[in-house]
């Protein structure tokens, strides 16, 4: 079995400050893990994944992750924030082997960005 | 241009009226799947499909069937909607190859209400 806690449904921050958006996982098998946006009144687009390379990953838009095996996290951040990040963001996984090919999203956090 | 496209985007039907929600794809992926997206809840698995006659259930199927046989398409059916189905739903795809979903590529949503 498997899935995701995103810590906060809702985050707040202020144009040019740090943005830290929380995933942690389980997982019977090593994951892969991914983090989408979503606009609003748009489907959901990739940010960056996590497929056993590189712990670190650099997204889009100047977001990146860490993958942190002892503490089950995946979480995103980016330095500095812009008004136009503000989405929902959505951390998910799935299995990178077992055959088992079903994926997992968290609940979602909304970024609001004040200006 | 690669994309996934779901037709209808909004659907307001009765409780027990049968519809399918259609979905194609045109970048030849084997992975398809369907979410539901509700305020709170995220997006949660309704089915997927790792090819062509292969299918699988995700962790909400109840009251809803698919099918896989071809490549590109993966409709949704309801058989008999009820109001509980009412949500916002998303196809999406990606590649695969017998291992594990990588990125995937959504759908732009459709909106149903059953009343």
């Amino acid at each position: 079995a498997q899935s995701v806690t995103q810590l906060g449904s809702h985050v707040s921050v202020s144009e040019g400050a740090l943005v830290l958006l929380r995933c942690n996982y389980s997982s019977s098998v090593p994951p892969y893990l991914f983090w989408y946006v979503q606009y609003p009144n748009q489907g959901l687009q990739l940010l960056l994944k996590y497929t056993s390379a590189a712990t670190l990953v650099k997204g889009i838009n100047g977001f990146e992750a860490e993958f942190k095996k002892s503490e089950t996290s995946f979480h995103l951040t980016k330095p500095s924030a812009h008004m136009s990040d503000a989405a929902e963001y959505f951390c998910a996984v799935s299995p990178a082997s077992g055959g088992y090919q079903k994926v997992t999203f968290g609940t979602g956090t909304k970024l609001q960005v004040i200006p | 241009e690669a994309q996934v496209t779901q037709n209808p985007r909004y659907l307001i039907t009765v409780t027990g009226k049968k519809l399918t929600v259609t979905c194609s794809q045109n970048m030849n992926h084997e992975y398809m799947s369907w979410y539901r997206q509700d305020p709170g809840l995220g997006l949660r698995q309704i089915y997927y499909s790792m090819n062509v006659e292969v299918t699988d259930k995700g962790d909400v199927p109840e009251g809803y069937k698919v099918s896989r046989k071809e490549k590109r398409n993966f409709p949704l059916i309801l058989e008999s909607p009820s109001p509980n189905q009412t949500s916002l739903y998303f196809c999406a795809s990606s590649t695969a190859g017998g291992g594990p979903p990588d990125t995937q590529y959504f759908g732009p949503g459709t909106r149903l209400t059953v009343l």
